[in-house]
C-alpha cells in the first residue's frame, strides 16, 4: 500500500512564501503531483515532478527528493485568492489500466491580510 | 462544449436504490477516473479506466459499478446506494501520450443519500 501525509492546515500572511510539504511511503512511482482546490469547486493541476529536483511554474514551485520520499509545494508572493486546499499525490502505474493518481488528504492554506 | 462534465450536479436518493452518475468527455481522452471526496479523506479513487472496455479497481471499490462501452463515456453506478456513500464525487480524464501527472476534472457531482 501507500500513504501520503501532508498538514491539515497551514496559515500564512499575503505576500510571504509558504511551503506545502509532503512526505510519503510508496516506491516504483511515475512522479508526484499537485492540486489547488478551490471550496466548491474541482481540483486542478499545479505541478508534477518526475525526476528529483524543483520544478518552477510562475509563482509556484514543486520539489521532489525520492532519497528522502519527500516532496514539497512552494508558493511565493501569496495572494489572498492563494487560499485553498492542496493536495499531493503519487503517480502509479498499473499492470491493466496504465496508471492512476492516489492523492493526499489535503492541506488547508489560509492567506490572511 | 469542450471539456469534461458530469450529471447530475446534485442528487438526493434513498437508501437501497439505484444510482447512475454520468461522466463525459469532449477530448478524447484514454484515460478516466473516478473519486470521491469526503471531509478529512481527501480524494479517493474509485475506479479508472486506460480505454473502451478496460476497466481497474481503485482503493475504494466496493459498492460502485463501471463501465466504458466508449471513449468519452464513464458512468458509475451505485447498485443499492448507503448513506456512507453520500459524497462529493468527481470524473477526471488525462491523455495518454505520456505520463505527466496531469488529470482534468469535471465540477463534481453531489450526492446524498437519505
Amino acid at each position: 500500500g501507500q500513504s501520503l501525509e501532508q498538514p491539515s492546515e497551514v496559515t500564512a500572511v499575503e505576500g510571504a512564501i509558504v511551503q506545502i510539504n509532503c512526505t510519503y511511503q510508496t516506491s516504483g512511482f511515475y512522479g508526484l503531483s499537485w492540486y489547488q482546490q478551490h471550496d466548491g469547486g474541482a481540483p486542478t493541476f499545479l505541478s508534477y515532478n518526475a525526476l528529483d529536483g524543483l520544478e518552477e511554474t510562475g509563482r509556484f514551485s514543486s520539489f521532489l527528493s525520492r532519497s528522502d520520499s519527500y516532496g514539497y509545494l512552494l508558493l511565493q508572493e501569496l495572494q489572498m485568492k492563494d487560499s485553498a486546499s492542496y493536495f499531493c499525490a503519487v503517480c502509479l502505474p498499473s499492470s491493466n489500466s496504465g496508471y492512476a493518481l492516489n492523492f493526499g488528504k489535503g492541506t488547508s492554506l489560509l492567506v490572511t491580510p | 462544449d469542450a471539456g469534461i462534465t458530469q450529471s447530475p450536479r446534485y442528487k438526493i436518493t434513498e437508501t437501497g436504490r439505484q444510482v447512475t452518475l454520468m461522466c463525459h468527455q469532449t477530448w478524447s481522452h484514454s484515460y478516466m477516473f473516478w473519486y470521491r471526496q469526503d471531509l478529512g479523506h481527501g480524494l479517493r479513487l474509485i475506479y479508472y479506466s486506460a480505454a473502451a472496455d478496460i476497466t481497474d479497481k481503485g482503493e475504494v471499490p466496493d459498492g460502485y459499478v463501471v463501465s466504458r462501452s466508449k471513449t468519452e463515456n464513464f458512468p458509475l453506478t451505485l447498485e443499492s446506494a448507503t448513506r456512507s456513500q453520500t459524497s462529493v464525487y468527481f470524473c477526471a480524464s488525462s491523455e495518454l501520450q505520456g505520463i505527466t501527472g496531469e488529470l482534468f476534472f469535471g465540477e463534481g457531482s453531489r450526492l446524498t443519500v437519505l
